[in-house]
Order: structure tokens, then sequence, then C-alpha cells
């Protein structure tokens, strides 16, 4: 199975921020990454799909890049309801995996 | 709007086997297959297989080969998960999710909390 692993696990940032999240692939995988946020006690809500296109309704503060293995998660600049996990997730192969998370939390 | 709903929380015995249950509605239901991920506290999401709600085909993880069997019932736009043979490490939150026209998880039901005890 294919393994992502994101960095950090956890971040500290505050509002107007600029924050970056990172995932890699154990193996290449095009762009076939995803972005969700999830917030406690919610199911995860889709941000970035195809490694870099925004899904509609998502604020544009919200950006993805990347290719093959190494992929970003960017928010150009913190919001309060920013503040949740982080998971990126491939779908190039099965089992589809995801990331470990990235916990964004108030500094 | 597209929206998945969930039965509600299930704490059964070890051993025992559990079903839960997933409707859609705000879309046509055989137009998308629904996925089946948990999520243990504090653990990453884990993605445990999928059914074509038009077909009825299934994939499931290997991790849950022989335990796990998802069915949809068309005319009700309803995709079930049933996990057999089960063990304190299946208490987790179950998610059902639409593979939706972006060929990505959206949207994702409520989940729903499997709680195994004797």
């Amino acid at each position: 199975a294919i393994q992502l692993t994101q960095s950090p696990s956890s971040l500290s940032a505050s509002v107007g921020d600029r924050v970056t999240i990172t995932c890699r692939a154990s193996q290449g995988i095009s762009s076939a990454l995803a972005w969700y946020q999830q917030k406690p006690g919610k199911a995860p809500k889709l941000l970035i799909y195809d490694a870099s296109s925004l899904e509609s309704g998502v604020p544009s503060r919200f950006s993805g890049s990347g290719s093959g293995t190494d992929f970003t998660l960017t928010i150009s600049s913190l919001q309060p309801e920013d503040f949740a996990t982080y998971y990126c997730q491939q779908f190039s192969t099965y089992p589809i995996t995801f990331g470990q998370g990235t916990r964004l939390e108030i500094k | 709007q597209v929206q998945l709903v969930q039965s509600g929380a299930e704490v059964k015995k070890p051993g025992a086997s559990v079903k839960v249950s997933c409707k859609a509605s705000g879309y046509t239901f055989t137009n998308y297959p629904i996925h089946w991920v948990r999520q243990a506290p504090g653990q990453r999401l884990e993605w445990m297989g999928f059914i074509s709600a038009g077909r009825g085909d299934t994939k499931y993880s290997q991790r849950f080969q022989g335990r796990v069997t998802i069915t949809r019932d068309t005319s009700a736009s309803t995709a079930y998960m049933e996990l057999t043979s089960l063990r304190s490490d299946d208490t987790t939150v179950y998610y059902c999710a639409r593979l939706g026209p972006t060929g990505w998880f959206d949207p994702w039901g409520q989940g729903t909390l499997v709680t195994v005890s004797s």
C-alpha cells in the first residue's frame, strides 16, 4: 500500500499567517491526491482534489500543489475557522490511503 | 442538497456483527459509488471498501477482506456496511462517503460510532 506521510504532525499559527502542510507519498501517484479538513466531531470536508483543483465553495485562500511524490497544501491567510486537522488522501491505487493528519492550532 | 445520513450509534459485544446504513438524498443514488472509511480516536482515516451503487460491484481493503460486506438497496437509496467478528479495536467511527463528480469523496455522512465492549 502507498504510504502518505504528512509534516508537520501539528502546527501552531496565528490568524493571518501563511501556513504550508506537506504530504509525501511512498511512491509516485501523479496528481491523484486530495486534501480534507476535519473539525472535532465532524466528518472530513473536501478542499482540494487532483492535487491542485479547488473544490467548489472552498475559499480561495486554500491552494494545493505538487505531483509525483511531494505535495503541499497552503493557506494564504489563516482565518479563525481554519483551525482544524488536515488530511491528505491518495487515489492512485487501491487501497486508498490517508496521511496521519496535521493538527493546526491557534498560537 | 446532496446529503448522506447514517444510522445511529451501536454497542456490540466481541464476536458480534454490526450493520451501518447510509441513506443518500439530493442526487441520483445509482450514479455514484459509496465508500466506507473508519477513524479510531486520534488515528488516521482508514479506507474499508466501496460499492458501485448502480451495478452493485464491490471492492474491499485486504485488511477487512472476509469480515466486511457492503451492499445497497437502490429503491431506498441506501448503502450498508456490515462488519462481522467484532473486536475491541473495531471501536471507532465509521463514515460513508460518496465518490462525487470530481472523483473524490464528497460529501461524507455524519459518522456512526460503533463501540465493541463486553
